[in-house]
């Protein structure tokens, strides 16, 4: 199974983009990257995801690189609200289940 | 409702007792997980259910635990012989199918067990 690696922890201005990086050099061609996040006591949420190309929604945006070995998870204007532990996962193709690591946790500050 | 329903929302047990935690996933939605977090950790995959398949049981860390999903709905998570390791906060999820944007996972707010 491909894994990820992210920095354990990040700080981010209000109104500045925030932009979390995630390296999963062993992810096989036909793997998914996708991204949550986990607010405190809340469950997490979904992002976004993405295969080659990049990705953009109402949320953010995904930066996938070439050789598909890293990702960016960008947040174009960081919010207080958007303090909280983002991770990044890799979907192996022969299971549905999502293994999720122990993220970025991202503080926004005023 | 509109999404994952899991109860009770919190829960209380002496250790040794037995303790029973429910999701309602969200209608037509044919995949559900289990996943457990401890306090301050990441998300450890319990179990996972897909349609009428056998599922994916292996995550469960013993063999106190264990589930069950009735009509293809409702789905029961049980420990038995409760154990102080086993607080955690219990989070389920559901998706709608495999692949592709069907793959996203919607979660309940979870169900907080504590073992004293």
């Amino acid at each position: 199974d491909a894994k990820t690696t992210q920095p354990t922890s990040m700080d981010c201005a209000e109104g500045r983009a925030a932009n979390l990086p995630c390296n999963h050099s062993t992810i096989s061609g036909n793997e998914y990257v996708y991204w949550y996040r986990q607010i405190h006591s809340q469950g997490p949420q979904y992002i976004i995801h993405g295969l080659k190309n990049n990705e953009t929604n109402e949320m953010a945006s995904l930066i996938i690189t070439e050789d598909r070995k890293s990702s960016t998870l960008i947040l174009p204007h960081a919010t207080l609200r958007d303090t909280a532990v983002y991770y990044c996962i890799v979907r192996p193709y022969n299971t549905d289940k999502l293994i999720f690591g122990t993220g970025t946790r991202l503080q926004v500050f005023p | 409702g509109a999404g994952v329903s899991q109860s009770p929302s919190n829960k209380v047990t002496e250790k040794g007792k037995d303790v029973e935690l429910r999701c309602d996933p969200i209608s037509g939605h044919t995949a559900l997980y289990w996943y457990r977090q401890s306090l301050g950790q990441g998300l450890e995959f319990l179990i996972y259910f897909q349609g009428n398949s056998a599922p994916d049981k292996s995550g469960l860390p013993s063999d106190r635990f264990s589930a069950e999903r009735t009509g293809g709905s409702v789905s029961t998570l049980t420990i038995q012989r409760t154990q102080q390791e086993d607080s955690a906060v219990y989070l389920c999820a559901s998706s709608l199918a495999r692949g592709g944007t069907n793959e996203k996972l919607f979660f309940g707010s979870g169900t907080q067990l504590s073992v004293l």
